[in-house]
């Protein structure tokens, strides 16, 4: 059966420090992956989405880039954090079934940025 | 995409059925109506979907009317577990999905 991991669960981070969140799926081949944020009390964005090892699509401009150096590995990165970069990060995958993508997520990781 | 409709929160009762409705009045043709589930602080659980007909699966069904300008996802048997927002989404066969607000469902003992 497929899985998906994320780590860390939680990260507290200074403003201006670096990120790097990983995510890794295991039990499937060629997955869709994404990246969602969910800010508090609010409802899901997505930042980045991936078809293949070195393709990424960003739905939104910000400071945080994304990289899939394997097929089933995802990394959301940043250089330099915000405040505004707090909330609860979320990886995702899916496979097209029967016609239409199921998606399944990830635990998260709920980064706050002090 | 089309727009979805949910009622902001809703209540029931532990043991009897929850009647969740979306309306979705611009759905076009070729656009799928999807459900999905938050617990809090976890992430989103892929409920179940459907095109035109009805839809059953082990964790709900789905009733879309004739129109498709409307559904109904049922949890038959509710239980204090199924306490989550739930998101109706519609989506053309794509892998892009936009989560709105949803309905938070709390089941009461």
């Amino acid at each position: 059966s497929q899985t998906i991991h994320q780590w860390p669960a939680t990260l507290v981070q200074p403003v201006g420090s670096p990120l790097s969140l990983e995510c890794t799926v295991e039990g499937t081949s060629n997955p869709n992956l994404y990246w969602y944020r969910q800010a508090a009390g609010r409802g899901l964005q997505l930042l980045f989405y991936s078809v293949g090892i070195g393709q990424i699509s960003s739905e939104v401009p910000q400071n945080l880039s994304a990289s899939r150096p394997q097929d089933r590995q995802f990394i959301l990165s940043s250089k330099k954090l915000l405040l505004s970069d707090s909330g609860f990060y979320l990886c995702a995958w899916s496979v097209q079934i029967g016609g239409t993508y199921e998606q399944y997520f990830g635990p998260g990781t709920r980064l706050t940025v002090t | 995409d089309a727009k979805t409709t949910q009622p902001p929160s809703m209540d029931c009762a532990e043991g009897r059925a929850a009647n969740l409705p979306c309306n979705h009045s611009t759905i076009s043709g070729n656009e799928y109506v999807y459900w999905y589930r938050q617990i809090h602080s976890q992430g989103p659980q892929y409920i179940i979907h459907g095109l035109k007909n009805n839809e059953t699966n082990e964790m709900a069904s789905l009733i879309i009317t004739e129109d498709r300008k409307s559904s109904t996802l049922i949890l038959p048997h509710a239980t204090l577990r199924d306490t989550a927002v739930y998101y109706c989404i519609v989506r053309y066969n794509d892998y892009k999905l936009s989560f709105g607000a949803g309905t938070t469902v709390t089941v009461r003992a």
